[in-house]
Order: C-alpha cells, then structure tokens, then sequence
C-alpha cells in the first residue's frame, strides 16, 4: 500500500522557537495533503488541506500565520508551528491523497512537545 | 458542530467474541464511510470502508454495516483476537471532501 512518512516522529523545543514538521508521500504523487491535530482521548481535528503549488485551506479556528503549511512538490508538504507555546504540543499527523479524498494515507504522526 | 459521533470512548471484549463498534452521523450529505484503527503514537491505518449505495461490506473479520435512515453505522469484528485492541475512529464524507472523524473508541480484548 501506499506509504506516508513523517519527520521528525518526536520533537522537543522551547516556547517562542519554531518547529518544522515534514510529511512524505514516499511510493505516490500526492496531489493534496492533510494536516491534522490531535488532543489526548479526543478526535482527529482537520487543521488544513493543501493542494501542490497552491495555497493551504485552513478550517474555522486555525491560524494560518502560526501554522505554516508549504506543498512544495507532489510528495512533501511541510507544517511549521511558529512562536511555539505549551498549548501547542500535540500530535500531529499528516495524510495524503492522490485525488480521491476518501483514500487518504496517514503519517506515522510527530509528537510536539513545546517547554 | 461534531458531525460524527463515536459515543462509546471505551469497549472492553472477551477474546473470541463480537465486538461491536457504534458511530453516528448528523449529516445526510455524507456518502463515504470509514473506518480506521490506530495504535498509541501511531498514524490511523485504513481497515475498512462503505459506500452509501451499500448497507453492508464485508473483509475478513471485519463488517460494517450503513443504516442511512438512522445515520448510523457499525463495526463488527468477530471473532475478536487482542491484536484488534486499538482506538478506532469513523470517518465520513461526501463529494470527496475532507473527511470528518470521530472521538475513537478505545477497544480492549481480553485474552
């Protein structure tokens, strides 16, 4: 099947610092990719979709300035967490599609610790 | 606005036995339904899937079932082995939009 990368699976860092998160469609060309968040015992939350080449959409409530999405080419999109703050540790997991949303391939997912 | 709705967050399983997992779903636009299973620190892995067009599909030990009227799908696993102790998660879309998941149910098989 397909497979999806993610680096790095675990990260530390300082409040105020910026962490970039990559997300690798490793055997397929992903047309769009997908960020995701999640909390502990709660749900997977959309963050963002990004199509190759263009800007990412972002759901209600997220902001763009702090989540910097970039689909660069058809198998990486990177998310970098900006100004990182305690709230912002999380996991965050990464999917990709070839074209058709409902067969999207998850990330190993990267755990953000911010201190 | 949490339009899938995984009510159970935890089901504990004798092994060898049906397991029965529940979702619901508040949008009727939905056509395309899903099923993940994820491991702690993991990324969900696809398990299984059903158009709206169906009522039921079937892989293995795995079925799910589609009661559109009621918005309502399910999982059943049978029989249930521990390797199947993971927190699920039901998806939905519609239009080939982004998916919409659950909160997970958290499975536990006893052996």
């Amino acid at each position: 099947g397909a497979v999806v990368s993610q680096h790095p699976s675990r990260v530390i860092c300082k409040s105020g610092t910026s962490v970039k998160i990559e997300c690798r469609s490793l055997d397929f060309q992903a047309t769009t990719m997908f960020w995701y968040r999640q909390f502990p015992k709660q749900s997977l939350m959309l963050m963002a979709t990004s199509n190759e080449g263009s800007k990412a959409t972002y759901e209600q409530g997220v902001e763009k300035d702090k989540f910097l999405i970039n689909h660069a080419s058809l198998t990486l999109s990177t998310l970098t967490v900006t100004s990182a703050h305690p709230e912002d540790s999380s996991f965050y997991i990464c999917s990709a599609t070839s074209g058709i949303a409902y067969e999207q391939y998850f990330g190993p997912g990267t755990r953000l610790t911010v201190t | 606005d949490q339009q899938v709705k995984q009510n159970s967050p935890s089901l504990s399983v004798q092994e060898g036995r049906i397991s029965i997992l529940n979702c619901d779903y508040t949008n009727s636009m939905f056509d395309y339904f899903l099923w993940y299973k994820k491991y702690p620190a993991e990324g969900p892995t696809f398990l299984i899937s059903i158009s709206s067009i169906k009522d039921k599909n079937e892989d293995g030990r795995f079925t799910v079932f589609l009661n559109k009227s009621a918005k309502h799908l399910s999982l059943h696993i049978v029989p249930s082995q521990p390797g199947d102790s993971a927190v699920y998660f039901c998806a939905a879309a519609y239009n080939n939009n982004d998916m919409r998941f659950g909160a997970g149910t958290r499975l536990t098989v006893k052996p």
